[in-house]
């Protein structure tokens, strides 16, 4: 069963950093995109970072570029999101999705998600 | 303020046939296939629709998608209680060089 399953969520500061992962399984992670998907609470969906196959070409949202790096280990079958510099606005339940191939093909298998708080 | 152009709400009698839209531009949907996600209340979003008109195999066939120019819409017919949830558009925008969704419509079955 194609799984994706997310951790690393909590309770930081304004100012502070943090580090979602994002452990795939059942099925041959270095072979698909991946992308980072966050919803504020009561919002909408928001594109966060997508990563290639290979991992040598990333894209990120205005609203977190040069803040939030997104990287993954292709030997280990995981995604991550390196956070820093969080803001309030940064608060919100963040979502790893498989892509069907490519960066712009469409999300087909989603996490569970995992809950991000900024708040002092 | 989202890039894609959704209602915020529709909703319909069991039984009845609803459409939802999403409005675009020519650098997203005028450009890329659309993409629909439903998202049942406390879970995560499930793809509903791919490449403007794809269903995958566990989607029922009630569900179906459709695109022209830079607006797609999503319709659902022999509308069901468990249809009940929230539906997001998504495409890549060649502009922003990234996903834009849509801000999501609120499906209310009667």
């Amino acid at each position: 069963e194609v799984e994706l399953l997310e951790s690393g969520g909590g309770l930081v500061q304004p100012g502070g950093s943090l580090r979602l992962s994002c452990t795939a399984s059942g099925f041959t992670f270095g072979s698909y995109a991946m992308t980072w998907v966050r919803q504020a609470p009561g919002k909408g969906l928001e594109w966060v970072s997508s990563i290639s196959d290979s991992g040598v070409s990333t894209y990120n949202a205005d609203s977190v570029k040069g803040r939030f790096t997104i990287s993954r280990d292709n030997s280990k079958n995981r995604l991550y999101l390196e956070m820093n510099s969080l803001r309030g606005d940064d608060t919100a339940v963040y979502y790893c999705a498989k892509a069907r191939g490519l960066v712009w093909y469409a999300m087909d298998v989603w996490g569970q998600g995992t809950t991000v708080t900024v708040s002092s | 303020q989202s890039v894609l152009t959704q209602p915020p709400s529709a909703s319909g009698t069991p039984g009845q046939r609803v459409t939802i839209s999403c409005s675009g531009s020519r650098s997203n949907i005028g450009s890329n296939t659309v993409n629909w996600y439903q998202q049942l209340p406390g879970t995560a979003p499930i793809l509903l629709i791919y490449t403007n008109n794809q269903r995958p195999s566990r989607v029922p066939d009630r569900f179906s998608g459709s695109k022209s120019g830079a607006s797609a819409s999503l319709a659902i017919s022999g509308l069901q209680s468990e249809d009940e949830a929230d539906y997001y558009c998504a495409t890549w925008d060649d502009s922003l060089d990234g996903w834009v969704f849509g801000g999501g419509t609120k499906l209310t079955v009667l």
